[in-house]
Formats: structure tokens, sequence, C-alpha cells
């Protein structure tokens, strides 16, 4: 049974740029959940992704957009990369939204410089 | 707002000596606080998580944390380090029907000396 899988690992990007980084949740989960983690810092909240739809977005700028897709794997995208946007983005699923007791399940993340 | 401090940023030990993570939460109601690990390359991996009941919860690996309302802790505790636990812990907080907007402190490197 595969977890939650990311894709690419590394990615090396230009300021002004825009990049989409890729997520496919575990097998049987519906909830798609984003992270930012800065060297050194705890992940950050970025927004989650449930029946399609944004359902709860942290403290990110509007050039964080993301999508979900009928088979519940998930896009992030970031438009106009700026230098402090690169970090590791992770990418966590779970099976259902509202209850935060549902165990979360991380992907490995992409390693996203800007430059 | 919620936020969680882990006070210490490194912390090393000896194999087989007992180990404590500091974590302090701020939050106005009844907090679900979670311990993930996280080794190099790698994912979180959750360790244990407190949302009621019993205030010593036990996880995987043979950690424990103890949730003290008084003090705003959730202290992670191992009673004997092994080589593999040397690690990133990260302490995180969140809410009743937040869904998985977890707040996580800046987490503790732990090193484990022969």
């Amino acid at each position: 049974d595969a977890g939650v899988t990311q894709s690419p690992t590394h990615l090396i990007k230009t300021r002004g740029q825009q990049v989409t980084l890729r997520c496919s949740p575990k097998s049987g989960h519906d909830t798609v959940s984003w992270y930012q983690q800065a060297l050194g810092q705890g992940p950050q909240f970025i927004f989650q992704y449930y029946e399609e739809e944004e359902r709860q977005r942290g403290n990110f700028p509007d050039r964080f957009s993301g999508h979900q897709f009928p088979n519940y794997s998930s896009e992030l995208n970031v438009n106009a990369l700026l230098l402090g946007d690169s970090a590791l983005y992770l990418c966590a699923s779970s099976f259902r939204t509202g209850t935060t007791n549902e165990k979360l399940f991380f992907g490995s993340g992409t390693q996203l410089s800007v430059l | 707002a919620q936020s969680v401090t882990q006070p210490d940023i490194h912390i090393t030990v000896s194999e087989g000596a007992s180990l404590e993570l500091r974590c302090n939460y701020s939050y106005g109601a009844t907090p679900y606080l979670f311990w993930y690990v996280q080794s190099p390359g790698q994912g979180l991996q959750l360790l244990l998580k407190y949302f009621s009941g019993d205030t010593l919860v036990q996880g995987i690996k043979g950690f424990e944390a103890e949730f003290k309302r008084s003090q705003s802790s959730f202290n992670l505790r191992k009673p004997s380090v092994h080589w593999s636990d040397a690690a990133e812990y990260f302490c995180a907080v969140g809410a009743n029907n937040a869904g998985n907007m977890l707040t996580f402190g800046g987490g503790t490197r732990l090193m484990v000396k022969p």
C-alpha cells in the first residue's frame, strides 16, 4: 500500500517563475493538506482540500493556490516565486476533513529552491 | 491564535539515557496535541496524540507524553534512548473541527552519543 507520494522530490526555479507541485494521497484517503517547512523551522499550514474545494487556509498570500482532482490527488501552485519561497513542501493526507483526531500521513516532501 | 514553543533547539543525550523534550502551547480551549518525528529527507511520522482522557499518552517506539493543563505543557519522554532515535521532533497543536490545520513548534533536534 503506497503512502503519500509527492513529485518532484527536488526543484530549482528562478525568482518570478511559477511552480506546480503534485501529491497523491494514501490509498483510502480523501483529504489533502499542504505545509511549507522553511529550513530550521516547523511546518506551516498552507491549505487543505476536501471534495475538490479549499476548506481551510493558513496565513499565505494568494500567490499560493491549489487544486484537488476527483481521484483525490492534489496540486500546489505558487506564482511569482520569491527567494523566501525556498522550502520543503509537505503534503499530508487523511480520511475526512473535520475531525482533528484523524491520523495525518505525510509525504517526504518536495524541496523547492528559488534562485 | 494558537502557538507552540519548543524551548530546546538542540539536545544531545547518551545512548541508553532517558530523554525529555519540552513543549509549551498556547490555546484558549482544550487543545489537541501531537508529537511528530522527522528523520533527514523524510516526512513527518506521528509518535502520539492527546485529545482527552488520561493525561499520560503512550505512543510508538517507546515514547510517552504527559499533558499538564496547569503548565500548558505536553512534554515527550523516553526512558532509554537508542541511536536510531536521532532525528528532529516537532510538537503540534490542533483544534476541534479545524481539520488538518496544525500549528507546529520550531522543533528540537536530538543527537545521540554512543
